[in-house]
């Protein structure tokens, strides 16, 4: 059964970094394209990034572009993502998710709750 | 970005009765392999979104056969065929046909 683990949430204030990581394992990691996607309390889902199964291509939505970094880990089945330059507005869960075949998003993990304040 | 727009935002449903969600997207969903990359999410209260259908139709492993999925180029519906307690959530649909994926608003599906 596919797992996805995401860690490294937490408080921090405006303008700082924070990276949070996502653990996965039950497949083969390095095959797949993965996902952050994102909810802000209460709100709905918003993506964030994707990264290519090999790493080598990126892409990343308006809202975060310039300021988060997703990366991976083959080697060690780790995707991370990267932010700097924090603003309030970034408060969310963020999910890590797989992207299947038809580019489906067919398993999520739990989600680790970043919360961005003074 | 292409937008999608899911109605209704809310929807009270009785046990056992059907269920219609509708979604609409700003430009068609049809990628240039022919394929439309619109999938179904549920999240159900506390829970990571899991997915239901995908590429309009296409029922994800596990998935109960009361769960459908129709609609082509710009507007699409997931069915439920009879509600079940379980089925109480928030639905979303998405695109993956092009960068940045993209969202519906959600819709609550209440008993």
């Amino acid at each position: 059964q596919v797992q996805l683990v995401e860690s490294g949430g937490g408080v921090v204030q405006p303008g700082r970094s924070l990276r949070v990581s996502c653990a996965a394992s039950e497949f083969t990691f390095s095959s797949y394209e993965m996902h952050w996607v994102r909810q802000a309390p209460g709100k709905g889902l918003e993506w964030v990034a994707v990264i290519s199964y090999d790493g080598r291509s990126k892409s990343y939505a308006d809202s975060v572009k310039g300021r988060f970094t997703i990366s991976r880990d083959n080697s060690n089945n780790a995707l991370y993502l990267q932010m700097n330059s924090l603003r309030t507005e970034d408060t969310a869960v963020y999910f890590c998710a797989r992207a299947g075949s038809g580019s489906r998003l067919d398993n999520w993990g739990q989600g680790t709750l970043v919360t961005v304040s003074s | 970005d292409i937008v999608m727009t899911q109605t209704p935002l809310s929807s009270p449903v009785t046990l056992g009765q059907p269920a219609s969600i509708s979604c609409r997207s700003s430009q068609s969903l049809e990628h240039s392999d022919g394929n439309t990359y619109l999938s179904w999410l549920q999240q159900r209260p506390g829970q990571p979104p899991r997915l239901l259908i995908y590429k309009i139709s296409d029922r994800f492993s596990g998935v109960p056969d009361r769960f459908s999925g129709s609609g082509a180029g710009t507007d699409f519906t997931l069915k439920i065929s009879r509600v079940e307690p379980e089925d109480v959530g928030v639905y979303y649909c998405t695109q993956a046909t092009q960068f940045p994926y993209t969202f519906g608003q959600g819709t609550k599906l209440e008993i």
